[in-house]
């Protein structure tokens, strides 16, 4: 079974630039999570999709983050204009169904380094 | 603000020595524990989910118990081995949550 597949990998930009992360997840999983870990902090849930619909995105900076996840399937993260303190890990993660007590499965991280 | 604590943050361990973290959660209105394990460079892999206080699950030389009580859960790793060097996440959820919340981690460093 395929995992949860995330590019790019490694991502270096300037502030105020514009940047977008994609997520495949696994094969039949309705739920997908995007999270945010910076250096020396727990990852930190930035939105949950349930199939195509958003489940919890109360900690999504909605000024500057959009996330969205077309058909249910793949899903895309994008910070638009970024700032310095958007350097961190950017997971993506799905499960299926959620109740709190699948494991989620994770992919790699984009690793986004803002100057 | 529910705060999911671990300590320690770091440690360095030689190889054959057996170690244990803590995490540290609130005890109300609790749903279920995630335990992670995090190479560098690679994805997080889940260790266990445990929900019954009580509860003790084991993988190989990594073991986890659950105290939903007293609000903690202890992981164990019996005689480390190199490949166990990573960071040990711990992740709570509580009965009128959605997301898991995240401890910080306890970095383990293996050297032979």
């Amino acid at each position: 079974e395929a995992g949860v597949a995330q590019s790019p990998r490694y991502k270096i930009i300037e502030k105020r630039q514009s940047v977008a992360f994609w997520c495949n997840p696994i094969s039949g999983h309705a739920t997908l999570y995007w999270y945010q870990q910076i250096l020396g902090q727990g990852p930190k849930l930035l939105i949950q999709f349930q199939n195509n619909g958003v489940v919890d995105d109360s900690q999504l900076p909605k000024d500057r983050f959009s996330a969205e996840r077309l058909k249910g399937v793949d899903s895309t993260l994008k910070i638009q204009p970024a700032k310095l303190e958007d350097s961190a890990v950017y997971l993506c993660a799905s499960s299926s169904p959620t109740s709190g007590m699948e494991t989620q499965y994770f992919g790699p991280g984009t690793r986004l380094l803002v100057l | 603000i529910l705060n999911v604590e671990q300590s320690p943050q770091s440690l360095h361990v030689q190889e054959g020595d057996s170690t244990n973290f803590t995490c540290s959660f609130p005890s109300s209105n609790f749903y279920a524990l995630h335990w992670y394990r995090w190479e560098t460079a690679k994805s997080p892999e889940a260790l266990f989910v445990m929900t019954l206080n009580g509860d003790e699950k084991k993988k190989g030389r990594i073991s986890a118990t659950l105290n939903t009580k007293e609000g903690y859960s202890y992981l164990y790793i019996k005689g480390s081995q190199p490949e166990d060097s990573a960071t040990y996440l711990c992740a709570f959820i509580n009965q009128a949550g959605t997301a898991l919340i995240f401890g910080k981690g306890t970095t383990l460093s293996v050297s032979s």
